[in-house]
């Protein structure tokens, strides 16, 4: 089955950067997006952006352009985000997700999505 | 931007409908995919591409949209449905959008 196994949790000091793997499996890389989603503690979820894994393509949420780099690594079937200029407030379990080339944008859906890996900004 | 609106808590008794909305701007003519979020745990979906249901939704979940509201409603509610549900839509301009979420609570 499909399967995003994400890394495990960082600490990390506020104006470092973090970097999270998704390891996918049980379908073919390209032939979908990856999307990175955060989620602060006790809050909703809020999308950061999406890389097609084929061309490396991304679009990214406005309040995160300059900050957010997403790559793709299809040798190891593996996406990664990168997000830098960590402040406390960035402190949240990032999560990524599915969705697929075959959908368009306007009806698209995240299935599955990871297992989530918390980052915690603090001095 | 564009805004979902989602009131913060639904509650409901055992074996009743609940029913929880999504308000935004001519949503109507949007695809709305709603999320369910058990504690602990990463989203699902529960309705996508307009009212379909994934496998291992129960067909107690539904999907309906209309004018500037969307809405999820479950009926005969049982205490496993009690999690965080989120709607989402696709725009233009700010690419996916998620609602702030309801928490529904079984009483």
């Amino acid at each position: 089955q499909v399967q995003l196994l994400q890394s495990g949790a960082e600490v990390k000091r506020p104006g470092a950067s973090v970097k999270v793997s998704c390891k996918t499996s049980g379908y073919t890389f390209t032939d979908a997006y990856i999307h990175w989603v955060r989620q602060a503690p006790g809050q909703g979820l809020e999308w950061m952006g999406r890389i097609n894994p084929e061309s490396g393509g991304t679009n990214t949420a406005r309040q995160f352009q300059g900050r957010l780099t997403m790559t793709g690594d299809t040798s190891i079937t593996t996406a990664f985000m990168e997000l830098s200029r960590l402040k406390p407030d960035d402190t949240a379990i990032y999560y990524c997700a599915r969705s697929l080339f075959s959908v368009p944008a306007t009806d698209s859906w995240l299935d599955p999505w990871g297992q989530g890996s918390l980052v915690t900004v603090s001095s | 931007s564009y805004v979902l609106t989602q009131p913060p808590s639904v509650s409901v008794a055992p074996g009743n409908t609940a029913r929880i909305t999504c308000g935004g701007n001519n949503i109507g003519s949007k695809t709305v995919i709603w999320y369910q979020q058990k504690p602990g745990q990463a989203p699902v979906v529960a309705i996508n591409y307009h009212t379909d249901r994934p496998s291992g939704i129960p067909e107690r979940f539904s999907g309906s949209n209309s004018g500037n509201t969307a809405a999820l409603t479950i009926t005969r509610v049982e205490a496993g449905d009690e999690a965080d549900y989120y709607c989402q839509v696709w725009d233009s301009d700010n690419y996916w959008v998620f609602g702030g979420g309801t928490k529904l609570t079984v009483l």
